[in-house]
């Protein structure tokens, strides 16, 4: 079956780095997203990798693993404003249509 | 602007009427999607548009939801006979093939 496994919730502090961890079960790979959501927005896209490695983008870093099934997401020099849900979604290519399987998203809360 | 649009923002309705909500995605983007989120999770997939095509339907999408694309631009999603259950944020996204999906501002349905 499809799974995308993230933590529910995770605590940091303002000027810290947190890791917010992914773990995927798909029947098929074609790229791995990483999403910001703040409380009754939309989500945002915030990174994208389909090679093995680290994408690093300002602040904000995802690293994957394909065939350990795994991604992660780095935020650095936390702010108050990253506080937010993050949403790990993994393309699958199956039947042709490349559609995006997503996770429940991580609630990250940041502390002064 | 050249985002995303949906309207209504907000909809309020008395459970067995019926709804329809609009999605205006970025003019050059040919892929379509309508999700359905609540809170704590992610975003539930239901339905998606290649051009004016609807290639393909959540399997836990009941009869009571509908969606069009007829000329390949604007979509609506049209909810009948709505039920409590139906209540959540639904949420409209577009793409160009293969690359990252843009959403909009969503459409928080409650349904009395």
């Amino acid at each position: 079956g499809q799974n995308i496994d993230q933590p529910t919730e995770m605590t940091a502090t303002e000027g810290a780095i947190v890791q917010i961890n992914c773990t995927y079960q798909t029947s098929g790979f074609n790229g791995l997203f990483w999403y910001q959501q703040h409380a009754g927005e939309a989500p945002t896209f915030l990174s994208y990798n389909v090679l093995d490695g680290l994408e690093e983008k300002g602040r904000f870093s995802s690293f994957l693993s394909r065939s350990k099934g795994y991604s992660y997401l780095l935020l650095k020099e936390l702010q108050m404003k990253d506080s937010a849900s993050y949403l790990c979604a993994v393309r699958d290519p199956g039947g042709g249509n490349y559609q995006l399987i997503w996770g429940a998203g991580t609630k990250l809360i940041i502390k002064p | 602007d050249t985002g995303v649009s949906q309207n209504p923002r907000h909809k309020i309705t008395k459970r067995g009427q019926n709804v329809t909500f609009r999605c205006d995605p970025i003019s050059e983007h040919n892929r379509l999607y309508w999700y359905r989120q609540t809170l704590g999770q992610g975003p539930e997939f239901l339905t998606y548009f290649q051009n004016e095509a609807q290639l393909e339907k959540s399997r836990l999408l009941s009869d009571r939801f509908s969606a069009e694309r007829p000329k390949g631009s604007f979509s609506t999603l049209e909810i009948q006979r709505t039920e409590q259950g139906d209540s959540a944020m639904y949420l409209c996204a577009s793409s160009s093939p293969m690359n990252e999906q843009f959403f909009g501002p969503g459409t928080r349905l409650t349904v009395l």
